[in-house]
C-alpha cells in the first residue's frame, strides 16, 4: 500500500516569500505529525493532528508557522514571511490512533531558503 | 523541557562486533521508547520500541530499558556495514507526541 507522501520533495524561495509543504498520510491513519530536522540535528517537533481534536501547536516556533488538516486527512504546513533559518528538511509522520506504537514517515520536503 | 540526549558519535565498530547505542531522557513519566535508523538523506524508520524495563530482542537488536536510571539502549549484534546509520532515540509519554534525540551516528567498518 501507499506509504506517507510530501510534496514538493525540494523547495528553493527567497527570504520574505510564503511557502506551502504538503502531507499525505497512510489512509486510515488519524494521527498526523509534522517535523523539522535542520543538518545534522535530531528532528524538532512542530505539530501534531489527532482525529478531530485541537491540534497540539506547542512545537511551531513562531507564528509565521501554522498548519491545517482538511477532512482529516491532507495537511498542509505553511511558512510565512520565510527566513534563512527556515532551512531544513521538513518531515510529515502519520500513526494509527492513539497509542499506537510506529510513526510512518514521508520522505521529506527540503526547504532551502536563498 | 522533555530532554532525550544521545552521543553525536561517530560510533565506529568492526564488522561482526556489537555496536551499543545509548539514550538517556529527563522526563521521569514516561511511557513509551522507540529506536528508529536513518540513513543518510533518507527518512527515519522504526526499529524497535519497548514500554517495559529490561530487555526486548528483535533478531540483531536488542533493546534495553532502564526506567530507574531514565536510560534507553540499542545493542546491535554482528554489525554489519549496511547497519552504518544515525540512530535516533525518541521518547514519548502517554499520548504525546515523540521526543527525539538527535541521533548517534554509526559506522560499521568492513
Amino acid at each position: 500500500g501507499a506509504g506517507v507522501s510530501q510534496s514538493p520533495s525540494n523547495k528553493v524561495t527567497e527570504k520574505g516569500k510564503d511557502v506551502e509543504l504538503r502531507c499525505d498520510p497512510i489512509s486510515g491513519h488519524t494521527a498526523l505529525y509534522w517535523y523539522r530536522q535542520s543538518l545534522g540535528q535530531g528532528l524538532e517537533f512542530l505539530i501534531y493532528f489527532q482525529g478531530n481534536s485541537a491540534p497540539d501547536k506547542s512545537g511551531l516556533p513562531s507564528d509565521r508557522f501554522s498548519a491545517e488538516r482538511t477532512g482529516g486527512s491532507v495537511s498542509t504546513l505553511t511558512i510565512q514571511r520565510t527566513q534563512q533559518e527556515d532551512s531544513a528538511v521538513y518531515l510529515c509522520a502519520s500513526s494509527l490512533p492513539r497509542g499506537s506504537n510506529e510513526q510512518f514517515f514521508g520522505p521529506g520536503t527540503r526547504l532551502t531558503v536563498l | 523541557q522533555k530532554e532525550v540526549e544521545q552521543n553525536s558519535g561517530p560510533l565506529s565498530v568492526p564488522e561482526g562486533a556489537i555496536a551499543s547505542l545509548n539514550c538517556t531522557y529527563s522526563d521521569r513519566g514516561s511511557q513509551s521508547f522507540f529506536w528508529y535508523r536513518q540513513y543518510s538523506g533518507k527518512s527515519p524508520e522504526l526499529i524497535m520500541f519497548i514500554y517495559s524495563n529490561g530487555d526486548k530482542e528483535d533478531g540483531r537488536f536488542t533493546a534495553q530499558l532502564n526506567k530507574a536510571s531514565q536510560y534507553v539502549s540499542l545493542l546491535i549484534r554482528d554489525s554489519q556495514p549496511s547497519d552504518s546509520a544515525t540512530y535516533l532515540c525518541a521518547v514519548r509519554g502517554g499520548n504525546t507526541p515523540l521526543v527525539f534525540g538527535k541521533g548517534t551516528r554509526l559506522s560499521v567498518i568492513a
